[in-house]
């Protein structure tokens, strides 16, 4: 079964600061990779996916993510955070055969401080 | 771009009570609709994978008699919580996959059972 781990619970950064989560799958197959964030009080909204191609994927709002399939990552990036970035951040993963669900990590909650 | 319309986003039920929730999708198709629970600051767990015109399959561990899947149609998945009780209460939230579009999550319902 796969199963996807996100190491940090909290992540506490000042605005401007740079922003990396990591995320790690245990798949040996194909899969493809999601981030998505939640907003406090909102639903989930998709960040970026990673289906095949460029390993490097740039999604929404400045965020990017690379796919290392050596290491089985898919870490999230930002160059520089705002505020409006506070939020609960989920990687996610699903095996590459129809219809199959999304796996999720445990969530990483973001908060940026002024 | 796609729209998973999901109700209640908020509903209060009595112990021993059912409580049915919808999610529609409401531009596309979904061939396949996926039910999830998510505990405060925990992740999504998967309950089950619903598939148009057929019995849902359930993850292990949920039990199917108390949550009642049913995906009559393309565009209306609806699931029932029978004989609720204080410990189903928690955020539900369906996703819908369909093309031409990737994985659509609804809003989420908020269920507290009292």
């Amino acid at each position: 079964a796969q199963s996807v781990s996100q190491h940090n619970h909290h992540v506490i950064l000042s605005e401007a600061a740079s922003l990396e989560l990591g995320c790690n799958y245990s798949y040996g197959g194909t899969v493809n990779l999601f981030w998505y964030v939640q907003y406090p009080g909102q639903h989930l909204q998709l960040l970026l996916k990673y289906f095949s191609g460029d390993p490097l994927v740039k999604g929404i709002k400045g965020f990017e993510a690379e796919f290392i399939k050596s290491k089985f990552s898919f870490n999230l990036r930002k160059p520089s955070v705002q505020w409006s970035d506070t939020a609960e951040y989920f990687c996610a993963v699903n095996r590459v055969s129809g219809n199959t669900p999304l796996v999720f990590g445990k969530g990483t909650r973001l908060s940026v401080i002024a | 771009g796609a729209v998973v319309s999901q109700h209640p986003s908020r509903v209060i039920c009595k112990s021993g009570t059912s409580v049915k929730i919808e999610c529609r999708s409401l531009d596309f198709q979904a061939t396949t609709m996926f039910w999830y629970r998510q505990f405060p600051k925990k992740s999504l767990m998967l309950m089950a994978t619903s598939n148009e015109g057929s019995k849902a399959t359930y993850e292990q561990g949920v039990e199917k008699d108390k949550f009642l899947i049913n995906h009559a149609s393309l565009t209306l998945s609806t699931l029932t919580v029978t004989s609720a009780h204080p410990e189903d209460s928690s955020f539900y939230i369906c996703s819908a996959t369909g093309q031409p579009y990737g994985y659509t999550f609804g809003s989420g319902t908020r269920l507290t059972v009292v």
